[in-house]
């Protein structure tokens, strides 16, 4: 069945970084966008980023953009986030998402169980 | 960038009782909308995309309408299972936008 378990969530102080990372299975991962969604402590959901499925476009969140960068790595079916300068207002459960898109709309048909990153000296 | 907003942000239900949830886009965006279920310290669940189709294995209870820029969840007879919030979500031009939620708790 299909899995997505993300791994790299922690404690990080403000300006630091770090690398999250989802292992996929149970698919065939080069076949699909992928997203990184979060969610900020008791509030809604946003979304970060997504790479195409060979990794040739990326696109971000303006709250992110020039801070993180998304990758995948196809021959280890696993997807990254690099978050960089990192701020309090990015604490949040990180989530990676598989992104079929049909007839020009795309939307998250799986999710990985969420890894929280929280940001504070 | 189109901005998604929900209501009621909170809705109080009984279990049988059918609830409606209405999401509204700052402009239109035909029938590309999609509604999830999170439950506390979960994952969110795809129930609906394109507006109107129901995800395999979501109970036929559930049912998405709507087209241009309103759009409504309807549960029919809801279910002990059911009490969550839901998130309606927009796709346009690789900006993905989801609204605020609504949250269905027990009367």
């Amino acid at each position: 069945q299909v899995q997505l378990v993300e791994s790299g969530g922690g404690v990080v102080q403000p300006g630091r970084s770090l690398r999250l990372s989802c292992a996929v299975s149970g698919f065939t991962f080069n076949s699909y966008g992928m997203h990184w969604v979060r969610q900020a402590p008791g509030k809604g959901l946003e979304w970060v980023a997504v790479i195409w499925y060979d990794g040739s476009s990326k696109y971000y969140a303006d709250s992110v953009k020039g801070r993180f960068t998304i990758s995948r790595d196809n021959s280890k079916n696993t997807l990254f986030l690099q978050m960089n300068s990192l701020r309090a207002e990015d604490t949040a459960v990180y989530y990676c998402a598989r992104v079929p898109c049909s007839g020009g709309f795309c939307y998250f048909d799986y999710w990985g169980q969420g890894t929280l990153v929280t940001v504070s000296s | 960038d189109i901005q998604m907003t929900q209501s009621p942000s909170t809705l109080s239900a009984s279990v049988g009782d059918r609830v409606t949830i209405t999401c509204r886009a700052s402009q239109s965006i035909s029938s590309w909308l999609a509604w999830y279920q999170q439950k506390p310290g979960k994952a969110p669940k795809l129930l609906i995309y394109k507006a109107s189709s129901l995800e395999s294995g979501v109970p036929a209870r559930f049912s998405g309408s709507g087209s241009g820029t309103e759009f409504t969840l309807t549960i029919t007879s809801l279910q002990p299972d059911d009490f969550a919030t839901y998130y309606c979500q927009q796709y346009n031009s690789y900006s993905f936008t989801f609204g605020p939620g609504t949250k269905v708790d027990i009367k």
